[in-house]
């Protein structure tokens, strides 16, 4: 089974600075799916950006960046010159690519709390 | 599109009831999930239908629990006989079949409490 964990409960960032969120996983399979879903306060859980696992080049939306670890089964996120509006729980997710082992389910990590400080 | 909705957004009641959600998926999607989110932690995965067909079911689905989606369009997840640790907030999610671009998209939640 896959595992996903998160190991920093909660970050904190000053307004326009940098801060990256880590995520590990552990997996036997060599093509999958990660995923960086954001959970506001009382909202719902949106993407935020997305990684296929055969593709080398990390990817990228806007001011979200991440870097793809294969080898090392790390997946982080650099929220570049954060905003206010970026402060939520951040969650870190799995998708196997083989549908008979393990269907479209999505596995998720424990979940970062960022703060980010005026 | 109007996203994910789901009703209702809270309950409350007293163990030994019966409860039931109702999830309504973004309407092309022919994928639904559920999920179930204790606090502080991250969702966990109940079940999936793809179209009317419930394909998964994980473990954490006891016999109380039950899920439909008759004629593929809206989900609904009963809980029979609640127990006290079934107080969560139960995700949906919706999704369109199709390999690598396959994203879930989530609904706002179910905030159960049990008394």
């Amino acid at each position: 089974a896959q595992t996903v964990t998160q190991s920093q409960p909660e970050m904190s960032v000053q307004e326009a600075e940098t801060v990256t969120l880590s995520c590990t996983y552990d997996t036997s399979e060599s093509d999958y799916y990660l995923f960086w879903y954001k959970q506001p306060p009382s909202r719902q859980m949106i993407l935020v950006i997305r990684q296929e696992a055969y593709k080398q080049q990390n990817a990228t939306e806007n001011r979200f960046s991440v870097n793809f670890q294969k080898a090392a089964k790390s997946f982080s996120l650099k929220i570049s010159d954060s905003q206010l509006g970026d402060a939520a729980m951040y969650f870190c997710a799995y998708r196997s690519a083989f549908r008979e082992t393990s269907g479209s389910r999505l596995t998720f990590g424990e979940g970062t709390q960022l703060t980010v400080n005026p | 599109d109007t996203g994910v909705s789901q009703n209702p957004r809270h309950k409350i009641t007293k163990r030994g009831q019966n409860v039931t959600f109702r999830c309504d998926p973004i309407s092309e999607h022919n994928r639904l999930y559920w999920y179930r989110q204790t606090l502080g932690q991250g969702p966990e995965f109940l079940t999936y239908f793809q179209n009317e067909a419930q394909l998964e079911k994980s473990r954490l689905l006891s016999d109380r629990f039950s899920a439909e989606r008759p004629k593929g369009s809206f989900s609904t997840l009963e809980i029979q006989r609640t127990e006290q640790g079934d107080s969560a907030m139960y995700l949906c999610a919706s999704s369109r079949s199709g390999g690598a671009s396959e994203t879930q998209y989530f609904g706002p939640g179910t905030r159960l409490l049990v008394l």
